[in-house]
Order: structure tokens, then sequence, then C-alpha cells
């Protein structure tokens, strides 16, 4: 089935350590986004890639980062750095960052600092 | 910067009742985008507006866009426990600097 797939569903994390968050999407689409979500603030934009090997900083990027190697993948690394890690990060795609183009999301990865 | 407004932030309906969420800009709005969340889940993709005046259904869902292209809305008729969620509407914000920005989401509670 096309779509986008996050993963792990759930992860604990140490304070202190780095973690990575994967997203795959088999839509052939160019533009990947990722989103955290906290209770009653919505999504924010952390960081978005319109094409293989360029990626842009979103409203929240400190403490994190990005690598878009290969037009599937945008995978997400929470760094030691980021001071307030738990969260809901959601992944998205769409065919391009223009308006009018529909964005998919994938369903999402708790993350938790213990 | 710009900024979406949902009100109510929650609302509780009985059955087969309808209900309207709005969703309000301080700019004109070049593309609104309406989703769907269940709680620790994806967001499901609605409806997208870009016109004044625009308005698209689907089932029970109608979506409009006012001719400022500022406002919009989310009706939906006869409500059904299944309709109960998190309804999120976004944004974009045009030019070369791609921007979605998200209001912070209504909470409806369908009762049977």
């Amino acid at each position: 089935d096309g779509g986008i797939t996050q993963s792990p569903k759930y992860l604990f994390r140490k304070e202190g350590q780095n973690v990575t968050l994967s997203c795959e999407q088999n839509l052939n689409h160019d533009a990947m986004y990722w989103y955290r979500q906290d209770p009653g603030q919505g999504l924010r934009l952390i960081y978005y890639s319109q094409i293989v090997n360029d990626f842009q900083k979103g409203d929240i990027a400190e403490g994190y980062s990005v690598s878009r190697e290969k037009k599937e993948s945008f995978p997400l690394t929470v760094t030691s750095a980021q001071k307030n890690p738990t969260a809901f990060y959601l992944c998205a795609s769409s065919i391009g960052v223009a308006s009018g183009n529909t964005i998919y999301f994938g369903e999402g990865s708790w993350l938790t600092v213990v | 910067s710009q900024e979406l407004e949902q009100s109510p932030q929650s609302l509780i309906v009985q059955e087969g009742k309808n209900l309207t969420i709005n969703c309000t800009s301080s700019k004109t709005l070049y593309g609104l985008y309406w989703y769907k969340q269940k709680y620790g889940e994806g967001l499901i993709f609605l409806m997208m507006l870009q016109k004044g005046g625009e308005e698209k259904s689907h089932e029970k869902i109608t979506a409009k866009l006012d001719e400022k292209k500022q406002q919009s809305s989310l009706h939906i008729t006869a409500s059904q426990p299944s309709h109960a969620g998190i309804y999120l509407c976004g944004e974009y914000s045009g030019g070369s600097n791609y921007k979605l920005t998200f209001g912070k989401g209504t909470l409806l509670t369908v009762n049977p």
C-alpha cells in the first residue's frame, strides 16, 4: 500500500542521548516535513525538505537535525540539545511545497524522555 | 506572523446534531486545509480550499472559505460518533519560503 511509514511508534530515551525517528514514503513525493505536536499547541514545523539533499529549518529546529539522502526517506534526529523533547512527532509529504498540493501525514511517533 | 485561530476549542454534541467549527486568519489565506485526527494518530486529509467563496463537501462534512479568504468554516450535518476527533485547520502562507501553519485544533465529542 502507498503511504508514509513512521517508526518506531513509541520510543523512550534517556536524557543526554540522541535518538533518530524514521520516516519513509512510497508516494514518490518530492517534499517531506517533520512536525511536533504538544497538547493544546497544535502542530509546529521542525524541518522540511523540498528535494533530495536539501532541507530548510522550520519554526522550532533547535535541537533537531535531519538528512535527505534519498527521495523516500527523511529521518529526524532529536539531539541531547533539545531541552524538552517529549512529544508526538509527525512526518508528512507532498508532491511539492506549493499551495494546492495535498499534504499527507504518517501515523506519528511518541517520544518520551525518561 | 500569520496565525490561525480555531473556535471553539472543544465541542460536545448529541448524535444527529449539526455543528460548525471556525478557522480565522489574521491575513489572506492562500490555501486552507482541513484535517481530522484521532488522539495519538496521524492526520487525515479532509479538504483543501483556495478560492474566495469556495465550498467543498465530502459525505456529511462541508467546508467553506469566505470571499475575503480570511475565514473558513467546517460544518458537519447529522453528526455521528465516527465524527469524533480533533479537527485542525492549516494554512499555506504563500511566497518562496514554504510554511504551513496549523491552528490549535477543535476537539469534537459526539455522544450516542
